[in-house]
């Protein structure tokens, strides 16, 4: 069954520390992961793309890196900001006949100053 | 969320009603989704659209049905509303060309008393 688990499911930081969310994987066949920034109250906003062939993407403060052997994909924040605090929603993409999404639960990060 | 709205954004309703969640365009693409997010589970694909006319379930459409008369507009409809689909119902749109990936509207949060 394709699956996608997401860790922690929270996580508390003090601002201006750094953190890594974890996304497993059991997704076949890939065609690329995504992490989506969400929100409160508000629709998932496309943070990273990574196909199966790249182990590294960066989007400002935030870095992905994936692990297509193991299935493992991490996001990793640094320096975090009181605007990070979010829901952070990991996305694999299947492509086997027809395109579609197998999301995460995601993590839900809160950050304070 | 640029180029995507929902209306209405919230709304609370009894059950066995009927209703009708809206969702614009103004991207002019081809792909269209309708999706709900609950707690402990990702993103649930309801109903899509590849086109005028033409759409399909998704994992989870008992109950739901869908309309897509005009390339922009893409209707959700619950025939006889229920408190299970209390939830938030998220559209989604995409260009044919799959690295663009989703852009998510805002959602509707729907209450079913």
């Amino acid at each position: 069954k394709n699956q996608v688990e997401q860790s922690p499911q929270s996580l508390i930081i003090l601002e201006g520390k750094n953190c890594t969310l974890q996304c497993n994987y059991t997704v076949s066949p890939f065609s690329n992961l995504r992490w989506y920034k969400q929100d409160t109250g508000r629709g998932p906003v496309s943070l990273t793309i990574m196909t199966f062939s790249e182990n590294t993407k960066s989007n400002g403060r935030y870095t992905a890196t994936l692990d297509a052997d193991t299935k493992q994909s991490s996001l990793h924040i640094t320096a975090s900001q009181l605007s990070d605090s979010a829901s952070y929603i990991c996305v694999v993409i299947v492509t086997s006949g027809t395109y579609k999404y197998i999301f995460g639960t995601g993590t839900r990060l809160k950050v304070l100053a | 969320d640029a180029g995507i709205t929902q209306s209405p954004r919230h709304k609370v309703t009894e059950t066995g009603t009927p209703v009708t969640l809206r969702c614009h365009q103004t991207e002019n693409h081809r792909y269209m989704y309708w999706y709900r997010q609950d707690p402990g589970h990702g993103l649930r694909l309801i109903h899509y659209s590849y086109g005028v006319k033409d759409t399909d379930k998704g994992e989870v459409s008992d109950g739901y049905s869908v309309s897509r008369s005009k390339t922009e507009d893409f209707l959700l409809t619950l025939e006889s509303a229920t408190s299970s689909q209390t939830s938030v119902y998220f559209c989604a749109i995409r260009p044919p060309q799959q690295s663009y990936g989703y852009t998510f509207g805002s959602g509707t949060r729907l209450t079913v008393v």
